[in-house]
């Protein structure tokens, strides 16, 4: 069953850094990897995507393990808007698996 | 701004009725899906459709159909309601690259329904 595995939660402190791995283990050569983050009451909004090469945005980076079958997405310095639920997904063409998600406990 | 507008946030529906729920785009998306997220399973995929009238099943197509009119529009029908149909359904569309591959996903706020 094609899936990514996440861990449940995980807490953090303001203003350290956060990585949040993932599982992606059935990812196809071509699919491409994304994380999103949901905030309460909305729909899950895109944070950063990859191929094979780690990535950079205003939001996070996004590392990928060479074999592809893992990634991390890194937030540099926590907030407490950070707070949410992280999805790692992957893609292809008729394709767009989700996870269960990593809820994010920022701490003041 | 890119936008999918659900029609409901919130719908309240009795056993057995028929419910529809909609999904409009304004970005001309080919791909359409739609998923249920209920708490510790997080998204499973119900159905997508890749072009107007096209249809695939996903993961847990039972109880649901869909309707692709138009590009803009997909719809997910619930035949007949049932109790554990209540959970929060979230419609994406989703962007293509030039190879046909999926990429950013764009979603709807989410219509959580309530089957009574």
């Amino acid at each position: 069953d094609a899936k990514t595995t996440q861990p449940n939660s995980m807490e953090s402190n303001e203003e350290e850094p956060v990585h949040l791995p993932c599982n992606h283990s059935t990812i196809s050569g071509t699919d491409y990897i994304h994380w999103y983050r949901q905030l309460p009451s909305q729909g899950p909004e895109y944070v950063i995507h990859g191929l094979t090469s780690n990535v950079n945005n205003r939001m996070a980076s996004l590392a990928i393990a060479e074999d592809r079958k893992s990634s991390t997405l890194i937030l540099h310095r926590a907030t407490l808007r950070d707070a949410a639920v992280y999805y790692c997904s992957f893609s292809g063409t008729y394709k767009y698996i989700f996870g269960t998600g990593t809820r994010l406990k920022v701490l003041a | 701004d890119v936008k999918v507008t659900q029609s409901s946030r919130y719908l309240v529906k009795r056993t057995g009725e028929k419910v529809f729920l909609e999904c409009v785009q304004d970005m001309d998306h080919e791909n359409m899906f739609w998923y249920r997220q209920d708490p510790g399973l997080g998204l499973r995929l119900i159905y997508f459709s890749y072009d107007v009238k096209m249809k695939e099943k996903g993961d847990i197509p039972e109880g649901y159909s869909v309707s692709r009119e138009k590009k803009e529009r997909f719809s997910l029908i619930l035949e007949s309601a049932s109790t554990n149909q209540t959970s929060m359904y979230l419609c994406a569309s989703i962007l293509r690259d030039r190879a046909g591959m999926n990429t950013e996903a764009f979603f709807g706020q989410g219509t959580r329904l309530t089957v009574v």
